[in-house]
């Protein structure tokens, strides 16, 4: 059962341009919601995160939207660089202290082109 | 800070044999570990979930038996891949979170091991 669904699932976007990718959950007990960058043959790594709470959160190039009524949440890359090419993860977690365990989403793949 | 190793980064073995990949956490007490494998193209699938000085608990479909984890410290975790076959071919990552390291809920993610039986 995929609890956290995921689009685009590639998508190529010009430099300069902005990069939005979607999810969407079903489970309303998730109350954290992380975005990861992965590099091929490399671990993910946090990029920015946000709690139901908030509506968005902004981080650099790198903001978050994220709407608790309908279950759906979103990261947009602005101004998006070749260097931002990589696999994006969005994910979910239920705080439950040491039983807590994200749930992924299917990826996309970002390909930012000159 | 919140630095994650693994060990090694990649390795080939041969069918039947038993390989082991050590996680640690260089710069902060991890109190749980998790292990996950990736497959090319697909996303991060969680194996089991290992609370240090206790027994790790698996996700369903993940034989224990195969996959043996091992949270011997606050600072290492390791998997051993029992009987390996070519299927168990994969990516697999560790992470490690603690209270204190980050926020809350952060998961540390380490490099990768990439695992090919032959």
């Amino acid at each position: 059962q995929q609890q956290v669904k995921q689009s685009p699932q590639s998508l190529i976007v010009q430099k300069g341009g902005i990069s939005i990718i979607n999810c969407a959950y079903e489970n309303t007990a998730f109350d954290y919601f992380p975005w990861y960058q992965q590099f091929p043959g490399k671990g993910p790594a946090l990029l920015i995160a946000i709690r139901p709470d908030v509506s968005e959160k902004k981080e650099g190039r790198f903001t978050i939207s994220f709407n608790k009524s309908a279950k759906q949440f979103s990261l947009h890359i602005m101004d998006s660089q070749p260097g931002d090419s990589a696999t994006y993860f969005c994910a979910a977690l239920i705080d439950t202290g040491t039983a807590s365990k994200l749930t992924f989403g299917t990826g996309t793949r970002l390909q930012v082109t000159l | 800070g919140a630095v994650v190793s693994q060990h090694p980064s990649w390795v080939i073995c041969k069918s039947g044999t038993s390989v082991k990949i050590e996680c640690r956490s260089l710069d902060f007490q991890a109190t749980t570990m998790f292990w996950y494998r990736q497959f090319p193209k697909q996303s991060l699938m969680l194996m089991a979930t290992s609370n240090e000085g206790s027994k790790a608990t698996y996700e369903q479909g993940v034989e224990k038996d195969k996959f043996l984890i091992n949270h011997a410290s606050l600072t290492l975790s390791t998997l051993t891949v029992t009987s390996a076959h070519p299927e168990d071919s994969s990516f697999y990552i560790c992470s490690a979170r603690s209270p204190g390291a980050g926020g809350r809920n952060e998961q540390f993610f380490g490099p990768g091991t990439r695992l090919t039986v032959l």
